[in-house]
């Protein structure tokens, strides 16, 4: 399978610890989307990439929270001292540039703050 | 700001019958609006999308409607089927391809 793949799939953490999020998007799309969705809720927009360039973050990445792409090819979204209130599947999606690419998401990995 | 929304929250239909989404959004610059399915646990997985220089899209049993005047589209899907029942987000993205989600559709297709 050549599509978005995200590491891990699933974390559970103590409140306080850090976390780190892989993602490796499909090969030769060269912007990359980092997304929250919480239970019940549509996919929030936290942050994107074009190349290794951070073009926009949401007022939701709070200064706990941290992506990098330092290659332009996979990226990683660190959170610091979790808390509680950042549970959730924690998306990333990928697509080429262009007005008519497709924006493919990943699997997701669900963070559990304990 | 930008927001996305989308009624019903939930929708219960017959098997074969018809099951339609409807959505809102504000911002002037949306240019695509993509459909997600998503299955419990899984990623959202695009069934349709259409741009701003189109109407409507057809794919099978499954269509999309924009107008762009009023800023709303709409998914529509026939002769429903028991694996159709899934949670449906739409979304208005921009040239950048960031996406506004709406609040997602709980659709449950009974035999």
């Amino acid at each position: 399978d050549t599509g978005v793949s995200q590491d891990p799939r699933h974390k559970i953490t103590k409140r306080g610890q850090n976390v780190t999020f892989r993602c490796d998007p499909i090969s030769e799309h060269n912007r990359l989307y980092w997304y929250r969705q919480t239970l019940g809720q549509g996919p929030e927009f936290l942050t994107y990439f074009q190349n290794e360039a951070q073009l926009e973050k949401s007022r939701l990445l709070s200064d706990r929270f941290s992506a990098e792409r330092p290659k332009g090819s996979f990226s990683t979204l660190e959170i610091q001292r979790t808390e509680q209130g950042d549970s959730a599947m924690y998306l990333c999606a990928s697509s080429r540039t262009g007005a008519k690419d497709t924006i493919y998401f990943g699997e997701g990995s669900w963070l559990t703050v304990v | 700001g930008e927001n996305v929304e989308q009624h019903p929250s939930t929708l219960s239909v017959q098997e074969g019958d018809s099951a339609v989404i409807k959505c809102t959004y504000s911002d002037s610059a949306s240019n695509y609006f993509p459909w997600y399915k998503q299955e419990l646990g899984k990623r959202p997985q695009l069934i349709i999308d259409i741009r701003s220089n189109v109407g409507e899209k057809k794919d099978q049993r499954i269509a999309v409607t924009l107008n762009k005047t009023a800023k709303h589209f709409s998914l529509h899907i026939t002769e429903t089927q028991p694996e159709d029942s899934a949670v449906y987000f739409c979304a208005a993205g921009d040239s950048w391809g960031k996406l506004q989600f709406g609040a997602g559709t709980q659709v449950v297709v009974t035999p």
